[in-house]
């Protein structure tokens, strides 16, 4: 089984642009979620979708936001960039269960490290 | 909000050494779920548990989930080379619906 891809592994933006990330679940899994990693902050949940649809939010401005695809694939965007926005931006998918984000297995994938300048 | 903490955040030790790192937390937890980071790479699931005082192994691994739900351990017996990276634990806080990561206990090793 092909795992998460994500693209592109890296990016450099300036302050003010905005960035869309991609994130390829592994096949079958419909819950997808992505965090930001710093190394000053650790691991940060932005949100996760479930077919289609936004079931859990992280405390992220609006700035942040995302979508997923019928075929599960999402996307992260992320608008007037800031240069606090730089970071590895994970993207992790499980299988899932409509009624919330029980403890199942995340599998991540590599990330895209974003650098804003 | 939830507080998750996890000590050490870092620790050095001499191959052959154990490890362990805890994980607590103010609230009740439903479950939770351990992750390694290898550096340079991506978190990996670990274990998940879920059951109050829960003990599962995994060769040299540990780990364990707290009577109370509210903490947890992982213990590395005689570590190895392989064993470096950032270990994480992440919580499923009762009610809520996410997982929390803590901020990790990165560990290094003296060959």
């Amino acid at each position: 089984k092909a795992g998460v891809t994500q693209t592109p592994r890296y990016l450099i933006k300036t302050r003010g642009q905005q960035v869309t990330l991609s994130c390829s679940p592994i096949s079958g899994h419909r819950s997808v979620s992505w965090y930001q990693q710093t190394p000053g902050q650790g691991l940060q949940f932005l949100f996760e979708y479930f077919s289609e649809t936004q079931r859990n939010k992280g405390n992220f401005p609006g700035r942040f936001s995302g979508r997923q695809f019928s075929n599960s694939r999402s996307e992260m965007n992320v608008s007037t960039l800031e240069l606090g926005d730089s970071a590895l931006y994970l993207c992790a998918s499980s299988s899932g269960l409509a009624g919330g984000l029980t403890a199942y297995e995340q599998y991540f994938g590599p990330g895209t490290r974003l650098t804003v300048t | 909000g939830q507080q998750v903490m996890q000590i050490p955040q870092y620790q050095h030790v001499q191959e052959g050494e154990d490890f362990t790192t805890y994980c607590n937390s103010s609230t009740t937890l439903s479950n939770i779920q351990w992750y390694k980071q290898r550096p340079g790479g991506h978190p990996v699931f670990l274990i998940q548990l879920v059951k109050s005082g829960e003990v599962k192994k995994q060769k040299r691994l540990t780990f364990q989930f707290g009577e109370a739900k509210k903490n947890s351990s992982l213990h590395i017996t005689a570590t190895q080379t392989t064993d470096v990276g950032t270990y994480f634990c992440a919580p499923l806080i009762q009610g809520a619906q996410k997982l929390v990561f803590g901020q990790g206990t990165r560990l290094t090793i003296n060959p």
